[in-house]
């Protein structure tokens, strides 16, 4: 069974970076899918923030792009988020996720139970 | 403003049959896969329906989906309480912003 668990400060100051780590167990990440970062502000709708496949290679939302990192290590079997300069706008719950297939285009099957994430000074 | 158009609530008695829609656009909907996702109070959204009409295993057939042109539909019969949930339909953009999007979801109550 697949499972996923977030990890990262819950408070961030704003302009400062959140980062958050995703830890996979059950599956290799590098035996392949594409993992991926979605966040949801309080009370509002869901957000692709961007996915990473096994390789590295990443695509971004290119609402966020310049302000987002995705990495993967596989010795750690785990995968990262950072998010540069963050407002109050960014206060949201952010879950990790595995796309169902080999390609990016594919859903998201398995979750992480979330984080929330609050921008405040 | 998601690119994703989805009806804010639906409700519906207990037994009886509701639907979702999602309306989007040639560049989504109208050339690629829709799923949809059931996020209960407090929870990670959950796949249930991939592949515009295919259900992951442990789904029950009370949940189905379909997709005409650019609209998909939810369905889902012999509502039980424990449905009231909030549910999502998402897609890739394949525009030149090439991306995963979501509707804006749908609360579902169960009268």
């Amino acid at each position: 069974q697949v499972q996923l668990q977030e990890s990262g400060p819950g408070l961030v100051k704003p302009s400062e970076t959140l980062s958050l780590t995703c830890a996979v167990s059950g599956y290799s990440i590098s035996s392949g899918y594409y993992w991926g970062w979605i966040r949801q502000p309080p009370g509002k709708g869901l957000e692709w923030i961007g996915s990473i496949y096994h390789s590295g290679s990443t695509y971004y939302n290119p609402s966020l792009k310049s302000r987002v990192t995705i990495s993967v290590d596989t010795s750690k079997n785990q995968f990262s988020l950072k998010l540069s300069s963050v407002t109050a706008a960014d206060t949201a719950v952010y879950y990790c996720a595995r796309h169902l297939r080999r390609w990016l285009q594919s859903p998201f099957d398995y979750w992480g139970q979330g984080t929330l994430v609050t921008v405040s000074s | 403003q998601s690119v994703l158009t989805q009806p804010p609530s639906v409700s519906a008695a207990p037994g009886q049959k509701v639907t979702i829609s999602c309306s989007g656009s040639s560049s989504n909907i109208g050339n690629n896969y829709v799923s949809w996702y059931q996020q209960l109070p407090g929870t990670a959204p959950k796949l249930l329906i991939y592949d515009n009409n295919k259900r992951p295993s442990g789904i029950p057939d009370r949940f189905s989906g379909s997709k005409s042109g650019t609209s998909a539909t939810l369905g889902i019969t012999g509502l039980q309480t424990g449905d009231e949930a909030d549910y999502y339909c998402g897609t890739w953009d394949s525009s030149l912003s090439a991306v995963v999007v979501f509707g804006g979801g749908t609360k579902l109550t169960v009268l």
